[in-house]
């Protein structure tokens, strides 16, 4: 068990670039979730995955953002034109059913310049 | 929606003493989960300690332990001994139980701070 993995550690930007960030869940959890937490507030959700299928995404989630888990394995979470209100911490998790503890990442720190 | 509220920014302990942070929450639903998670500074979150809502019994772990209060929807973390290594941000999270359950719902956090 190698936990969540998550790239990069930080990221800066200017503002109106594109940023991806990868999450590699632990290997046997189909579960995976993107959470966004910005300073001095709890993560709130953005979307989930069970397998490759996104089976929600948060109104938080805007047109800008997109999330991709092909085969089921590693996941992406783009961001297009970044905006000053997308410095956040951005959150993975993954878990072994939808009902057991989520297992977190180290994150990824976005900062738009 | 449910909704989590933890009631104190910051707290501070003396070290080897106790301290309890409070977390309330609001749902209509019977059966969910709920969770405490540690967040130390710069570091990965951390699962500390879980209840599930259908049992009476409080969940402990080593030096951990909550008081699970159904009826009035509390649901504090006490830490016994404190270290300074407890030193972090809190948060007191609830998950749906339910059919297709997947989000969790975080309070604010609390900022504990452990003194030598």
């Amino acid at each position: 068990d190698t936990g969540v993995s998550q790239n990069p550690r930080h990221k800066i930007t200017k503002r109106g670039q594109n940023v991806t960030f990868r999450c590699d869940p632990i290997s046997e959890h189909n579960r995976l979730y993107w959470y966004r937490q910005t300073l001095g507030q709890g993560p709130e959700f953005l979307t989930y995955f069970q397998n490759e299928a996104q089976l929600e995404k948060s109104r938080l989630l805007s047109d800008r953002f997109s999330a991709e888990r092909p085969k089921g394995s590693f996941s992406t979470l783009e961001i297009q034109r970044t905006e000053q209100g997308d410095s956040a911490m951005y959150l993975c998790a993954s878990s072994l059913a939808s009902n057991q503890p989520q297992h977190f990442g180290d994150g990824t720190r976005l900062s738009i310049l | 929606a449910q909704t989590v509220t933890q009631s104190q920014p910051e707290m501070s302990v003396q070290e080897a003493e106790t301290v309890t942070l409070s977390c309330t929450y609001d749902t209509s639903e019977s059966d969910y989960y709920l969770f405490w998670y540690k967040q130390p500074p710069s570091r990965q979150m951390i699962l500390v300690i879980r209840q599930e809502a259908y049992k009476q019994q409080n969940a402990t772990e080593n030096r951990f332990s909550v008081n699970f209060q159904k009826a009035a929807k509390s649901f504090s973390l006490k830490i016994s001994d404190s270290q300074l290594g407890d030193a972090a941000m809190y948060f007191c999270a609830y998950l749906y139980s339910g059919a297709g359950s997947y989000q969790l719902t975080f309070g604010k956090g609390t900022k504990l701070s452990v003194i030598p």
